[in-house]
């Protein structure tokens, strides 16, 4: 049972445009939501992350939207560069280890 | 650099050897993570690790796994026996705190044969 599920599995977007990767979680429990970025040969790094008592979060061209009432959070990437072109991965933590619980992940490429 | 370290970066192996896996995790930091990366699988939890506290081995597919954390910092994940379906990339985080960002190393790549 995938606990946090991740669309699109793929995207592709022209450079300057908006990326926008949407992801879904079943566990009310869970209460922090982070967004990492991998590129190949790589481990995870963290992008941004946001907590339930807050609706959006920006950090630069990044910006998480979170709908609690509908367990949903998703990651723009607005002005998309050819050097974003990685695999976003979401995921979610609860408890007192937070441990993480990861999407699929998705390939985005950014076309120059 | 001051980075969570993983070494080997890559390991072949035969079916039925035991490996041992590294992970130096950053100074200070209290709490470890061991992940398994499969292909087209994303991240699954294996083991958590906090100060003194007994660890989290929910995650651990198998008795076949298991995994030590010595003097609060070194930690080796152990592959007893080992199958096939292991063949994945092992990711090592750790993090101040169990409630702070995980940063990962670079993981082994395990492959058996």
């Amino acid at each position: 049972q995938q606990q946090v599920k991740q669309s699109p599995q793929s995207l592709i977007v022209q450079k300057g445009g908006i990326s926008i990767i949407n992801c879904a979680y079943e566990n009310t429990a869970f209460d922090y939501f982070p967004w990492y970025q991998q590129f190949p040969g790589k481990g995870p790094a963290l992008l941004i992350a946001i907590r339930p008592d807050v609706s959006e979060k920006k950090e630069g061209r990044f910006t998480i939207s979170f709908n609690k009432s509908a367990k949903q959070f998703s990651l723009h990437i607005m002005d998309s560069q050819p050097g974003d072109s990685a695999t976003y991965f979401c995921a979610a933590g609860a408890g007192n280890n937070r441990k993480l619980i990861w999407g699929l992940g998705t390939s985005l490429a950014v076309n120059p | 650099g001051a980075g969570v370290s993983q070494s080997p970066s890559n390991k072949v192996t035969e079916k039925g050897k035991d490996v041992e896996l590294r992970c130096d995790p950053i100074s200070g930091h209290t709490a470890l993570y061991w992940y398994r990366q499969s292909l087209g699988q994303g991240l699954e939890f294996l083991i958590y690790f906090q100060g003194n506290s007994a660890p989290d081995k929910s995650g651990l597919p198998s008795d076949r796994f298991s995994a030590e954390r010595t003097g609060g910092s070194v930690s080796t994940l152990t592959i007893q026996r080992t199958q096939q379906e292991d063949s994945a990339v092992y990711l090592c985080a750790s993090s101040l705190a169990y409630n702070q960002p995980q940063h990962f190393g670079d993981g082994t790549r395990l492959s058996i044969l």
